[in-house]
Parts: C-alpha cells; sequence; structure tokens
C-alpha cells in the first residue's frame, strides 16, 4: 500500500526559531512528486513547497526548505525564522503516476510561541 | 485565494438528506478533485474528473455521485447522509493530465454537518 507517515502530531517551536516536520513515505515507483501544504484554522489548503523526486536538489521557497533523501523515502520540512503565521496543521503528500492521487499524510499540528 | 470556489462554505443538514456541493475550478484549469477531510485527519480522495470525464475513484462511498459539467464546473452529490459524513470537502483543481507536475490548487472547502 502507498503510504505517507507523519510521525509527530504536535511540533511546538519559539517565534524566530527553527523548526523540522519529518515525512516518510512509502512508494514502488521511480517518479513523484512531493508536496508539503499548510492548513491554517481558516482550514483552507495552501501549498507550501514541492519536490521532485528525479530531482536531487533540495526545493527552497524562501522560509521553507525540504531535506529530501529518496533512498530513505523521507521528506521533511525545515521552517526558518519561524512567525506567528506559520501555526498550522501541515500536510505532507505525494502524487503518484498510476492515477494522479494525491496521498496524504495525518498533519503535524504546529505551534509557534510568541 | 487559490482561484477554487467552493458553494456553500456551511451546510447543515439532517440524517437521510441530500446534498449538492458545487465547486468551481480556476480560470483554464480542466481536472477537478474532490477530497473528504474528516476531524483532525488528513484528506481523503473521493473522485477526479477530467474535461467532464471520470478519471479516477478513490474511497468515494456509493452514496456518494459527482459530474463536471461542460462548463467545467463540478458538483458532488451526497445522499442518505450519516452522521459520519460530517466532515470538510474540499474541492481542488488543475491544468489538466500533464502529468506528475501539476500541482493541484484547493478551494475553501465546505463544512458539512449532519445532525
Amino acid at each position: 500500500a502507498q503510504t505517507v507517515t507523519q510521525s509527530q502530531p504536535e511540533m511546538s517551536v519559539q517565534e524566530a526559531e527553527t523548526v523540522t516536520l519529518s515525512c516518510t513515505y512509502d512508494t514502488s515507483e521511480s517518479d513523484y512528486y512531493l508536496f508539503w501544504y499548510k492548513q491554517p484554522p481558516s482550514r483552507q489548503m495552501i501549498l507550501v513547497i514541492r519536490q521532485e523526486a528525479y530531482k536531487q536538489q533540495n526545493a527552497t521557497e524562501n522560509r521553507f526548505s525540504v531535506n529530501f533523501q529518496k533512498a530513505a523515502k523521507s521528506f521533511s520540512l525545515k521552517i526558518s525564522d519561524s512567525q506567528l503565521g506559520d501555526a498550522a496543521m501541515y500536510f505532507c503528500a505525494y502524487i503518484r503516476d498510476s492515477n494522479y492521487q494525491l496521498i496524504w499524510g495525518a498533519g503535524t499540528k504546529l505551534i509557534i510561541k510568541p | 485565494d487559490s482561484g477554487v470556489t467552493q458553494t456553500p462554505k456551511h451546510l447543515i443538514t439532517a440524517t437521510g438528506q441530500r446534498v449538492t456541493l458545487r465547486c468551481s475550478p480556476r480560470s483554464g484549469d480542466l481536472s477537478v478533485y474532490w477530497y473528504q477531510q474528516s476531524l483532525d485527519q488528513g484528506l481523503q480522495f473521493l473522485i477526479q474528473y477530467y474535461n467532464g470525464e471520470e478519471r479516477a475513484k478513490g474511497n468515494i462511498l456509493e452514496r456518494f455521485s459527482a459530474q463536471q459539467f461542460p462548463d467545467l464546473h463540478s458538483e458532488l452529490n451526497l445522499s442518505s447522509l450519516e452522521l459520519g459524513d460530517s466532515a470538510l470537502y474540499f474541492c481542488a483543481s488543475s491544468v489538466g493530465l500533464a502529468g506528475l507536475q501539476e500541482t493541484q490548487y484547493f478551494g475553501p472547502g465546505t463544512r458539512l454537518l449532519v445532525l
């Protein structure tokens, strides 16, 4: 079965510090895309960052970066200089070739302490 | 704002009833996806349409059905509603079957409460 595991139900970090959210996935595919989505209290689902599996270079979007370890099937999200607006649920997801379905993790709730 | 619109934002109904959720994709997007998010859980893929045709089916109950119209908007029909159907229903859209590089953009969701 294709699965995505986020082992941290909840994380907290002091404002301005750095936090890393972990994600592992299980797939037999060789080509796929990985995503981190953010869901703030408004419940809107917002794309944070995405990574192409065939690219070795880790994706970066401003304060957000990923550590993609393909062999280990690991895809962690690092948030630098955490801000109060970063408080949200963060979901890891991947999409595979066969049917373009997004497979989702259970989410990590990120709390930012002022 | 993702450009994907969903109506209504909130819906309260009773068990046994039928409701219709509506989604308008981003301008130019041909694919529409429906997801269900139960309380404090991840999203479950329900169904995907591409240019009016069903392309993929996930964990969609037989009591649920969907369609995509010629103007590309989509409707998700939920019938014989049960308490457990209470959830947030998301619609997402993408350009089309261009491959894995497509990003799905999500609407604000419809919160359904079945009493």
